[in-house]
């Protein structure tokens, strides 16, 4: 089992509509979380990091968690084609204070 | 805020060339840097961690004289790829990360580095 999975995609959503992505992780410890968004040949850029349960919202981005679950999600409401790019779960390993990246799940969004 | 400038952008050189990437922390001041290598239609890979002061945390498999790391101040830190060949071509983007583990780290704009 991965350390930290995602649907590799693509995800692919109609502009206005509402993108949920979805990881989970191994590390039953972990209490750091983080989404990534990366556009074709650039590095990562933050979105959101999410330390307790529950949801967390900025502007059109919502990080859920779910620790007993061992998930964590990202939903983008009102898509637009801009954020069509390759979004990275991340998680903070408690153990070696490591960053683990999930593959990445590549959204696609269409006008 | 957290703003991580990586220079240069973009190199093209000859084998066996040494190439340097430095890595600063614009408005914040970062205890821990990170560099990482990233290969086409690949995830970000872990190369090495360093502590300002102190020496660099090198991943498995990363040869230590190879990528040579400096973490001389609070804000900028140094990799340089010693004798590139061919095999080193990468993308290469550098982290930091101010305080306490559990923050987020701010990544470079990244290097792209062509060995001919």
């Amino acid at each position: 089992q991965k350390e930290v999975e995602q649907n590799s995609g693509p995800l692919s959503v109609p502009e206005g509509a509402i993108a949920s992505l979805n990881c989970t992780y191994s590390d039953r410890v972990s209490q750091s979380f983080f989404w990534y968004r990366q556009y074709s040949g650039k590095s990562p850029e933050l979105i959101m990091s999410i330390y307790s349960n529950g949801d967390k919202e900025d502007g059109r981005f919502t990080a859920q968690l779910n620790k007993a679950s061992q998930y964590v999600s990202l939903l983008i409401r009102d898509s637009q084609p801009s954020d069509s790019a390759t979004y990275l779960c991340a998680v903070l390993s408690y153990n070696t204070d490591k960053l683990i990246f999930g593959t990445g799940t590549r959204l696609q969004v269409f006008p | 805020g957290a703003v991580v400038s990586q220079h240069p952008s973009r190199v093209i050189c000859k084998s066996g060339t040494s190439v340097k990437i430095e890595c600063r922390s614009l408005d914040f001041q970062a205890t821990t840097m990170f560099w990482y290598r990233q290969f086409p239609k690949q995830s970000l890979m872990l190369m090495a961690t360093s502590n300002e002061g102190s020496k660099a945390t090198y991943e498995q498999g990363v040869e230590k004289d190879k990528f040579l790391i400096n973490h001389a101040s609070l804000t900028l830190s140094t990799l340089t790829v010693t004798s590139a060949h061919p095999e080193d071509s990468s993308f290469y983007i550098c982290s930091a990360r101010q305080f306490w583990g559990n923050q987020p780290q701010h990544f470079g704009d990244g290097t792209r580095l062509s060995i001919l």
